[in-house]
C-alpha cells in the first residue's frame, strides 16, 4: 500500500496557461476525484473518473479536464489560467465510486498559484 | 443543493481539555457523514464516519454520533493534546451520488 502522491507539490504559472497536474493512486483502487481547495476554504468537488471513464462532475467549467489511465494514475488538466484558479488541488482514490468502506484516500495535494 | 455549516475558528484551547466543533448539514435522503483532518502541509486524513442515523464514529479518542433529527453531526473529544491542532472538516456524501460536500473547516489550536 503506497497511499496517493501528487505531483508536483508546487507550481507557479501565468494567467492564460495551461497547466497538468499528476496523481498516483492507492492500488486497486478503480475510482479517483479531484478537488480545488481555496485558502481557508473546504474542498470543492471537480470530477470523478471510475474506470477511465468520468462519472461525475462539480460546478466547473470545461476548461477543467482529467483523464484516468489503467496504471492507476490520472491527470488533472486545466487551461487558460484564471487568478481564481490557485488553490490546492486534491486527488483521492478509492475502490468504488461510492468511497465503499474505507473510504477515499487523498493525497497531500498540489499548490498551484497563477500570476 | 447539499451542504454543510461548520462553526468558524479557531478553536484555542489548552491541553487535556474538552473539545466539541460543531456541524450541520442539509441533504436529502440519507447521507453518510465523515470527519477529515489535515495537518500543516498535508492532505485529509478519514478520522471517523457514520453511515447511518444514531450510528457513533470514533477514533483516536474522538466521536461523533449522526443525529438525523437535529441534522448534526458534531466533534466531540475528552482531552485534546498539542498534536490534535490541526484543521478537522465535516463532510457529507450524498444517497446516490459520489462527491464529498465538505464544510469551511475549523481549525483548532491546542497549547502546552
Amino acid at each position: 500500500e503506497t497511499g496517493v502522491t501528487q505531483s508536483p507539490t508546487h507550481l507557479i504559472k501565468t494567467r492564460g496557461q495551461q497547466v497538468t497536474l499528476r496523481c498516483s493512486s492507492q492500488s486497486g483502487h478503480n475510482t479517483v476525484s479531484w478537488y480545488q481547495q481555496a485558502l481557508g476554504q473546504g474542498p470543492q468537488f471537480i470530477f470523478q473518473y471510475y474506470r477511465e471513464e468520468e462519472n461525475g462532475r462539480g460546478n466547473f467549467p470545461p476548461r477543467f479536464s482529467g483523464l484516468q489511465f489503467p496504471n492507476y494514475s490520472s491527470e488533472l488538466n486545466v487551461n487558460a489560467l484564471e487568478l481564481d484558479d490557485s488553490a490546492l488541488y486534491l486527488c483521492a482514490s478509492s475502490l468504488d465510486p461510492t468511497g465503499g468502506d474505507y473510504g477515499y484516500t487523498f493525497g497531500s495535494g498540489t499548490r498551484l498559484t497563477v500570476v | 443543493g447539499d451542504s454543510v455549516t461548520q462553526m468558524e475558528g479557531p478553536v484555542t484551547l489548552s491541553e487535556e481539555a474538552f473539545l466539541t466543533i460543531n456541524c450541520t448539514y442539509t441533504a436529502t435522503g440519507y447521507p453518510s457523514l465523515f470527519w477529515y483532518v489535515q495537518y500543516p502541509g498535508e492532505g485529509l486524513q478519514l478520522l471517523l464516519k457514520a453511515t447511518k442515523a444514531d450510528d457513533k464514529g470514533s477514533n483516536k479518542g474522538f466521536e461523533a454520533t449522526y443525529r438525523k433529527e437535529t441534522t448534526s453531526f458534531h466533534l466531540e473529544k475528552g482531552s485534546v493534546q498539542v498534536s490534535d491542532s490541526a484543521v478537522y472538516f465535516c463532510a457529507l456524501r450524498g444517497t446516490g451520488f459520489q462527491k464529498l460536500v465538505f464544510g469551511t473547516g475549523t481549525r483548532l489550536l491546542v497549547s502546552p
